[in-house]
């Protein structure tokens, strides 16, 4: 069974510097999607950004990109130009190809520091 | 677009007590998805539709719990026999195999269950 790991429980960074979050995973399939979710405070989760395993580019979408290894099976998250708003619980996802459940790490707390 | 809708929020009921729980996704979308998110964790796959068929259903899915979406629209989820380790957020999800987000899952805002 494929199993994701976020070794932070927390991380803090101040506003307007760069932040990046650690997600490694253990599958045997070769053909599988990753994302970061963000929960904020009692608010419903949202897609950040998504990599499909078979481009070797990582993904960006404005100041959030990832570092894909897929041999090291690592899938950071950096945030860059942090904003107050980027504080939540930020979840590491996994799909198999020919699946449609999302297996999720435990999650990272990330609070912003004005 | 209104998105994913979940009724009710919060809900508290005692011990032995069955409660149901109900998702409405995003217009269109066929797929349909539940999952458990207990304090501190992240959420863990319950179940998943495709229109009116229950396609997958997790370990986790006790026979106390139950799951229908009977017109491929809108889904319920019933626990039966309520037990404290039900306490969790039921976040509901949905899909659609169309567009360039392909099979990108979107949440409802969860329901937060307290069993007392």
């Amino acid at each position: 069974a494929q199993t994701v790991t976020q070794s932070q429980p927390e991380m803090s960074v101040q506003e307007a510097e760069t932040v990046t979050l650690s997600c490694t995973y253990d599958t045997s399939e070769s053909d599988y999607y990753l994302f970061w979710y963000k929960q904020p405070p009692s608010r419903q989760m949202i897609l950040v950004i998504r990599q499909e395993a078979y481009k070797q580019q990582n993904a960006t979408e404005n100041r959030f990109s990832v570092n894909f290894q897929k041999a090291a099976k690592s899938f950071s998250l950096k945030i860059s130009d942090s904003q107050l708003g980027d504080a939540a619980m930020y979840f590491c996802a996994y799909r198999s190809a020919g699946a449609q459940k999302l297996v999720f790490g435990q999650g990272t707390r990330l609070t912003i520091n004005p | 677009d209104t998105g994913v809708s979940q009724d009710p929020r919060h809900k508290i009921t005692k011990r032995g007590q069955n409660v149901t729980f109900r998702c409405d996704p995003i217009s269109e979308h066929n797929r349909l998805y539940w999952y458990r998110q207990t304090l501190g964790q992240g959420p863990e796959f319950l179940t998943y539709f495709q229109n009116e068929a229950q396609l997958e259903k997790s370990r986790l899915l006790s026979d106390r719990f139950s799951a229908e979406r009977p017109k491929g629209s809108f889904s319920t989820l019933e626990i039966q026999r309520t037990e404290q380790g039900d306490s969790a957020m039921y976040l509901c999800a949905s899909s659609s195999p169309q567009g360039l987000a392909v099979y990108e899952q979107y949440f409802g805002p969860g329901t937060r269950l307290t069993v007392t």
